[in-house]
């Protein structure tokens, strides 16, 4: 473990409600990711972050937003959770471009 | 675009065997290559990282390869044991200014039969 904390673990909300998922590292690491992985389509990028206030879109990043008002915390925000954004969703964390990247243990989300 | 491929999607071996796992990329222009470990329910564990410069490397019973111009990577495991059954994934990263970000494979499922 990497010093990397998701939270919740386990979530279950119902359509159209608003969902915030937390990152929180103890690495001081510059760049943090959000990945969702769902069977047929392996992990795929979502939002990522290069330092404090710098976001970008990854490859899915419709229907979510993030945050980065601090080093140790990135949020990604369902703004209003769709059935299709059931998944497990990975937070990760480098500390600079060509270093390991590490995971978190991820955050399963069920959208009823 | 950069394209990362892992073939076969599983594979089943009996322990002890010696095995070899593949993953393709479509750029050959890559800054480095990284394999993970991802047991069920579990997050990625990063195992090996070789940079571009490197031709392999190599953490106990495994070793990774990498031949940039073949735009081929494989991990070789040693000597298997019912312990390494878990899902293997490689990436390589999308570099541009400040970006940098991995593109994953599907990964392989192996299973070792005691």
């Amino acid at each position: 473990d990497a010093g990397i904390t998701q939270s919740p673990r386990h979530k279950v909300t119902e359509t159209g409600t608003p969902v915030t998922l937390r990152c929180h590292q103890t690495e001081n690491h510059r760049y943090m990711y959000w990945y969702r992985q769902d069977p047929g389509h392996g992990l795929r990028l979502i939002h990522y972050s290069y330092g404090v206030k710098d976001t970008d879109k990854g490859e899915v990043s419709d229907g979510y937003s993030v945050s980065r008002s601090k080093t140790e915390d990135f949020l990604l925000t369902l703004e209003s959770a769709t059935s299709s954004q059931t998944s497990v969703y990975f937070c990760a964390i480098t500390r600079q471009g060509g270093s390991p990247l590490h995971f978190g243990n991820g955050t399963r989300l069920t959208v009823t | 675009k950069q394209e990362v491929t892992q073939i076969p999607a599983a594979l089943s071996v009996p322990e002890g065997e010696n095995l070899v796992l593949n993953c393709s990329f479509t750029d050959s222009a890559i800054y480095n290559l990284q394999w993970f470990r991802q047991d069920p329910g579990k997050g990625l564990t990063s195992l090996l990282l070789i940079q571009s410069s490197q031709r392999e490397q190599t953490s106990g019973r495994l070793n990774a390869s990498l031949d940039k111009s073949s735009g081929r990577s494989t991990l070789y495991i040693a000597a298997s044991q019912p312990g390494d059954s878990a899902t293997y994934l490689c990436a390589v990263p999308l570099v541009m200014d400040s970006s940098y970000k991995l593109i994953f494979g599907s990964g392989t499922r192996l299973l070792v039969r005691p």
